[in-house]
């Protein structure tokens, strides 16, 4: 069974600190996405990362995927109150982590 | 693009009864469709997968005669809850996976119905 980790499972900081979110697993992913979900919606998709080693960019989100396709992790910058949300990371079975629940403070 | 529409969004009902929730992809053919359902401040579990034109796969645990799905088109797929309890109240999420174009990996979820039995 594949299962991802995330952590931290909760996060409360200041408008514009920056903060990293890491999702770590035992398994090999062929890829993994990164979701938001906001209270009473559906996740949204983020983006996918596919390469070990990979980053990719979203304005103030940056994205990593380890070199061994095992963990990645999301770093956002200058966090806002509209960045408040559960992250989720998924792999391609369909496994999800427990998430991230960030509050941003303004 | 990549709109999934779920109906009802909301619904409560009694212990019992049976309960219909829709699942469609408004602007894209979904070869694949899954369910999940969510708990208060827990992740998404997966329950099914549907594909269109055959019988859905359940997740280990998930009774299949109780959570009866359907996918009749390449746009829609109905997740039905049998004889609902009160334990049965979740947020019930679909996603769909497109057919065509993408990755093949992405999948798009709707807004969500939260189901409340009483």
């Amino acid at each position: 069974t594949q299962l991802l980790e995330q952590s931290p499972q909760f996060l409360s900081i200041q408008e514009g600190e920056n903060l990293t979110v890491y999702c770590n697993s035992s398994s090999v992913f062929s890829s993994l996405q990164w979701y938001r979900q906001e209270p009473g919606e559906g996740p949204v998709l983020l983006v996918t990362v596919v390469t070990g080693g990979e980053v990719k960019k979203l304005k103030r989100l940056t994205f990593q995927f380890g070199d061994a396709r095992k963990d990645s992790s999301l770093h956002i910058t200058a966090a806002q109150p509209g960045d408040t949300g559960l992250y989720l990371c998924a792999g391609v079975l369909l496994v999800f982590g427990k998430g991230t629940r960030l509050s941003v403070i303004a | 693009g990549a709109v999934v529409s779920q109906h009802p969004s909301w619904v409560i009902c009694k212990s019992g009864t049976s309960v219909k929730i829709e699942c469609r992809s408004l602007d894209f053919q979904a070869t694949t469709m899954f369910w999940y359902r969510q708990f208060p401040k827990q992740s998404l579990m997966l329950m099914a997968t549907s594909n269109e034109g055959s019988k859905a796969t359940y997740e280990q645990g998930v009774e299949k005669d109780k959570f009866l799905i359907n996918h009749a088109s390449l746009t829609l797929s109905t997740l039905t809850v049998t004889s609902a309890h009160p334990e049965d109240s979740s947020f019930y999420i679909c996603s769909a996976r497109p057919g065509s174009g993408g990755s093949g990996r992405e999948q798009y979820f709707g807004p969500g119905t939260r189901l409340t039995v009483t």
